[in-house]
């Protein structure tokens, strides 16, 4: 059972747009949520985060979108630059857990 | 560079040996966290340490699998009877903030055959 999901494994945006990363979760204990970007032959670092008690958090480029309602969030990079070409990874916590659930990730390419 | 350290990087081992990975992490972390990837999936969580203090284990964690951190410094991993299913990036991460906010390896990549 997959509690945190990101359906699309990759997308395609041109230099300078917005690209939008979303992800789903099911487990509604989940308060803590989190954005990792992966390099090849790197390990994951960390993005950006959100509490539930906020629907937005913004860094920069970055800002994190949630629906609680919906079990949604996204990811928002504007302008998208061709160095955010990675994979991203949503992950959620409870309970100021520390266990992270991740999402499958999705593949961004930002062509020039 | 004071980041977490893996090792090795790559292993590849045959069916039934025992294999064992390192890791040291940030040094003023107290947090430790041992991750496996599979190709096109999300990190899956295994283990969680707080200081020497094994905290948490996933189902995930056969009995074949174990890990320590003694004196709550470095970490070790490792995996007695490999299987082929054990082949994967195991990642380590470390971190100051029990929120999840942590500080990845670059992984040991295991290949058994």
């Amino acid at each position: 059972d997959q509690q945190v999901k990101q359906n699309s494994p990759s997308l395609s945006v041109q230099e300078g747009r917005i690209s939008i990363l979303n992800c789903d979760y099911t487990n509604s204990m989940f308060d803590y949520f989190l954005w990792y970007k992966k390099y090849p032959a790197e390990g994951p670092t960390f993005l950006i985060s959100i509490s539930s008690i906020k629907d937005k958090n913004e860094d920069g480029r970055f800002t994190v979108f949630l629906n609680k309602s919906a079990k949604h969030l996204s990811l928002h990079i504007v302008p998208s630059q061709p160095g955010d070409s990675a994979v991203y990874f949503c992950a959620a916590s409870y309970n100021a857990g520390n266990m992270l659930t991740f999402g499958g990730g999705t593949r961004l390419m930002v062509k020039p | 560079d004071t980041g977490v350290s893996q090792n090795p990087r790559h292993k590849i081992t045959k069916r039934g040996q025992n294999v064992t990975f390192r890791c040291d992490p940030i040094s003023e972390h107290n947090r430790l966290y041992w991750y496996r990837q599979t190709l096109g999936q999300g990190p899956e969580f295994l283990t969680y340490f707080q200081n020497e203090a094994q905290l948490e284990k996933s189902r995930l964690l056969s009995d074949r699998f174990s890990a320590e951190r003694p004196k709550g410094s470095f970490s070790t991993l490792e995996i007695q009877r490999t299987e082929q299913g054990d082949s994967a990036m195991y990642l380590c991460a470390s971190s100051s903030d029990g929120r999840g906010k942590a500080f990845f390896g670059q992984g040991t990549r295991l290949t058994v055959v």
